[in-house]
């Protein structure tokens, strides 16, 4: 049984460029959460898709936006990279909006 | 608002038990994770309680809660070299999708 698994697991992109990060839900998960985590820090809510719509949404600029595909997987895409989005990324998926979420590895993202 | 606390260090001895703690602020708090995160890994879920329940208890952890005080704790019996890591302590509302997650705890073990 897969889990929560994401690509890639390294980036590396200049100010300025976007990225799309790409996240395929654990098996019979329908749900798939966000979390930016800077060095040091917790994780932060970015949003959670749940039948193909943002449904809610962290403290986070409209240069962060997502996507989810019929198949529960997701993308989140950041515009206009800023030196301070440098981060892991991590989703996170669960059956339901709900309910407790299960994290993949992550994508770290470096913005030189 | 929403806010999660931890300490930020703790060191302990290989064999002895750990206690990380954890005070939150949201009283709508409904259910309360603990993640563990090893260097350059995502987060794994250790264990969570629901905000009606006082303790949990699974293997080598255990789960206290104190509703009242709005405070949390994990024990870590006959702490072994392979629990180094940091640990999140995590809480989600019942209207929330979102979970608030504490700055984590790093934990080393000394021989």
């Amino acid at each position: 049984d897969a889990g929560v698994t994401q690509s890639p697991t390294h980036l590396i992109k200049t100010r300025g460029q976007q990225v799309t990060l790409r996240c395929s839900p654990k098996s019979g998960h329908d749900t798939v959460s966000w979390y930016q985590q800077a060095l040091g820090q917790g994780p932060q809510f970015i949003f959670q898709y749940y039948e193909e719509e943002e449904r809610q949404r962290g403290n986070f600029p409209d240069r962060f936006s997502g996507h989810q595909f019929p198949n529960y997987s997701s993308e989140l895409n950041v515009n206009a990279l800023l030196l301070g989005d440098s981060a892991l990324y991590l989703c996170a998926s669960s059956w339901g909006q709900k309910e407790t979420q299960y994290f993949g590895p992550g994508t770290r993202l470096l913005v030189l | 608002g929403e806010d999660v606390e931890q300490s930020l260090f703790l060191s302990v001895r290989e064999g002895d038990s750990s206690v990380i703690n954890c005070t939150y602020t949201d009283s709508s708090s409904t259910y309360l994770y603990w993640y563990k995160q090893e260097p350059g890994a995502g987060l794994q879920l250790l264990t969570y309680i629901f905000s009606n329940m006082d303790m949990k208890q699974d293997q080598r952890l255990t789960v206290l809660l104190n509703k009242k005080d709005k405070h949390l704790s994990l024990r870590i019996a006959d702490t072994q070299t392979g629990d180094s890591a940091i640990y999140f302590c995590a809480e989600r509302g019942s209207s929330a999708s979102k979970i608030i997650f504490g700055s984590g705890t790093r934990l080393s073990i000394r021989p």
